[in-house]
């Protein structure tokens, strides 16, 4: 079975912070994804990688900053952690192929004080 | 402009009775479409797919999925309910100008009732 792991379950930062979220695959996948989901707007792509040191920004980039150094480990960086970053983050790992599923990880819930 | 629509925000169904959570789509290009399922304080869950072939789709835990060109829809189906389904659905589908995001519902909250 896949498995896609995230570095913390919850997490209580302060505004102004540095925060890293980090997000482990084993199933040696190419593409991996960062979301981050609200209540009632679903997930919003926040960045994609589709392989090592190449990122592509998605639908909400502005905040977050991504690392890919390692193939199996995407990073979601937030450079400087606001309220309105307080959410649930998810990361997802899929082959290259786009008919593919993506599988998901149990997820982070941020709260910016 | 290329959507993903749950028209509703929550369905309620008593246990053993069947129910349905509707997905409409609007995409260029052939449809792939996906559903998930999440259960509390979790991440999300590959439920099925379709991609081509038989509009019948089937998949984890007794649910299918019946894909409807004309009416662009692709609403999630299981002929009776545990409440044990009770969880968070998200229907989603392939964006045709990308290959490799999808677009998502909002979200439908299923809560089945003993």
């Amino acid at each position: 079975d896949v498995k896609v792991t995230q570095s913390s379950r919850y997490l209580v930062k302060r505004t102004g912070e540095k925060v890293f979220l980090e997000c482990v695959q084993d199933m040696d996948h190419e593409n991996m994804f960062w979301y981050r989901q609200d209540p009632g707007l679903g997930l919003r792509l926040i960045y994609f990688s589709y392989d090592v040191k190449m990122k592509e920004k998605g639908d909400i980039p502005e905040g977050y900053s991504v690392s890919r150094e390692k193939k199996e480990r995407f990073s979601l960086i937030l450079e400087s952690a606001s309220t309105n970053q307080t959410s649930m983050y998810l990361c997802a790992s899929r082959t290259g192929d786009w008919g593919d599923t993506q599988y998901f990880g149990p997820g982070t819930r941020l709260t910016v004080l | 402009a290329q959507s993903v629509a749950q028209p509703e925000d929550q369905v309620n169904v008593a246990e053993g009775n069947p129910l349905t959570v509707k997905c409409t789509y609007s995409v260029s290009g052939n449809p792939y479409l996906f559903w998930y399922v999440q259960y509390p304080n979790r991440g999300l869950q590959f439920l099925l797919k379709y991609i081509t072939g038989d509009n019948l789709v089937k998949g984890s835990y007794g649910f299918e999925a019946e894909f409807n060109k004309s009416q662009t829809s692709f609403h999630l189906k299981k002929p009776s309910a545990l409440v044990s389904d009770s969880a968070l659905y998200f229907c989603a589908v392939r964006d045709g100008g990308s290959n490799y995001q999808l677009i998502w519902g909002a979200g439908t909250k299923l809560i089945i009732k003993p």
